[in-house]
């Protein structure tokens, strides 16, 4: 089955810097990285998707890099503020419906 | 529009029990999926249903776990003989339309196991 490693597993940035979460999976089959925000009694929060025919994506701050041939994708925030602290979660998704998710990058945004 | 909703948002109860959980997923989602998440860990897939049909339910653990969808909206997952083990929360999220679509998520539900 599909595996999904995460790292780092915690980042600390000052406000104002960027961040990067890399994540790596196994499955040639998967077609569908989608990052979620997880703040602190709620569910994961959609923030950003790739779908694997796209090397690239942006949304304002947020964007992710995707490499299909090395099997992994990334998430960079730029111009970090303290509300970007948070549990991000990268995940890895097939035609199945099956998701596999990592084990979460917990972010910490100094003001 | 209501986003995805769980009830109870916690559910304590004894080691042997009986347990359901419920999801409302968003109105004329058709992919509803089921996941578990223990601490510190990323959510763990349990199961996808397509309308009424559960089209992937490879993630249940054990034949303990169980979950319908009866009229394609509402969703049940049910826990026979609840072990310490099954101390998690457990988390719903619907998409439109099937798979490899944005997935929604509610806030789950908080199951301990005395």
């Amino acid at each position: 089955g599909e595996n999904v490693e995460q790292h780092p597993s915690t980042l600390s940035v000052q406000e104002g810097d960027s961040a990067v979460i890399k994540c790596t999976y196994s499955d040639s089959a998967s077609n569908y990285f989608p990052w979620y925000k997880q703040e602190l009694g709620k569910g994961p929060q959609l923030i950003i998707d790739i779908r694997s025919n796209v090397g690239e994506k942006k949304d304002q701050r947020i964007a992710v890099t995707l490499n299909k041939t090395a099997k992994h994708f990334s998430l960079h925030i730029t111009e970090t503020q303290p509300e970007d602290s948070a549990v991000y979660f990268c995940a890895a998704n097939t035609n199945a419906g099956k998701s596999t998710f990592g084990d979460g990058t917990t972010l910490t945004v100094k003001p | 529009g209501a986003g995805v909703s769980q009830t109870p948002s916690n559910k304590v109860t004894e080691k042997g029990k009986y347990v359901e959980l419920r999801c409302d997923p968003i109105s004329g989602h058709t992919a509803l999926y089921w996941y578990r998440q223990s601490l510190g860990q990323g959510p763990e897939f349990l199961i996808y249903f397509q309308g009424t049909g559960a089209a992937d339910d490879s993630g249940l653990p054990n034949d303990r776990f169980f979950a319908v969808r009866p009229e394609g909206s509402v969703s049940t997952l049910k826990i026979q003989r609840t072990e310490r083990g099954d101390s998690a929360v457990y988390l719903c999220a619907s998409s439109q339309n099937g798979p490899n679509q944005p997935q929604h998520f509610g806030d789950g539900t908080r199951l301990s196991i005395l």
